[in-house]
């Protein structure tokens, strides 16, 4: 397994809060990935990275930021949380080749 | 803009049955596809990777094949198992980028 680790694995919060994941790997992979995973939608990119500083947006970015000022190190940030975005948040990492997942946050926004 | 499909959405098979799962992508473009497996409640795990310039990939009772020109690639499953039950998923990456595009996925069912 890819060293990745994402945290809080299960997070509960309030509509309008700010929520902020974090992927952390210890694999040096120069690319991460955020994506979401909802029944009927599968897997969808909400933004990645493709070096430190540069990052671009996915297919469902509205509503999300990130950053990435490490390698190690990418976060996802809700700017202000809606019922919408209860998900599964899935952290990828990418060689130049193959992506390797960590085990996934649980956030509900009540 | 690059879409995946996967068909059928869920499929249940006897124990013992060869079964071929389907993944199709709406641009012929692309870098390279893989296919993962996924079990509830938990993280993504890469079965075979195919780059574009390959026809098929083989591990072990899996066997990935790739035909740009129609937009398909099929991951074919030789004498299934219960344990082979879980999620099934592709993920293109198109040329000229970074971004990998999922499929909805097949969640398959082995019976005993």
């Amino acid at each position: 397994d890819a060293g990745i680790t994402q945290s809080p694995r299960h997070k509960v919060t309030e509509t309008g809060t700010p929520v902020t994941l974090r992927c952390h790997q210890t694999e040096n992979h120069r690319y991460m990935y955020w994506y979401r995973q909802d029944p009927g939608h599968g897997l969808r990119l909400i933004h990645y990275s493709y070096g430190v500083k540069d990052t671009d947006k996915g297919e469902v970015s509205d509503g999300y930021s990130v950053s990435r000022s490490k390698t190690e190190d990418f976060l996802l940030t809700l700017e202000s949380a809606t019922s919408s975005q209860t998900s599964v948040y899935f952290c990828a990492t990418g060689t130049n080749e193959k992506l390797f997942f960590g085990s996934g946050t649980q956030l509900s926004v009540l | 803009k690059q879409e995946v499909t996967q068909i059928p959405a869920a499929l249940s098979v006897p124990e013992g049955e060869n079964l071929v799962l389907n993944c199709s992508f709406t641009d012929s473009a692309i870098y390279n596809l893989q296919w993962f497996r996924q079990d509830p409640g938990k993280g993504l795990t890469s079965l075979l990777l195919i780059q574009s310039s390959q026809r098929e990939q083989t591990s072990g009772r899996l066997n990935a094949s790739l035909d740009k020109s129609s937009g398909r690639s099929t991951l074919y499953i030789a004498a299934s198992q219960p344990g082979d039950s879980a999620t099934y998923l592709c993920a293109v990456r198109s040329s000229g980028t970074y971004k990998y595009i999922f499929g909805t996925g097949t969640r398959l069912k082995v019976l005993a």
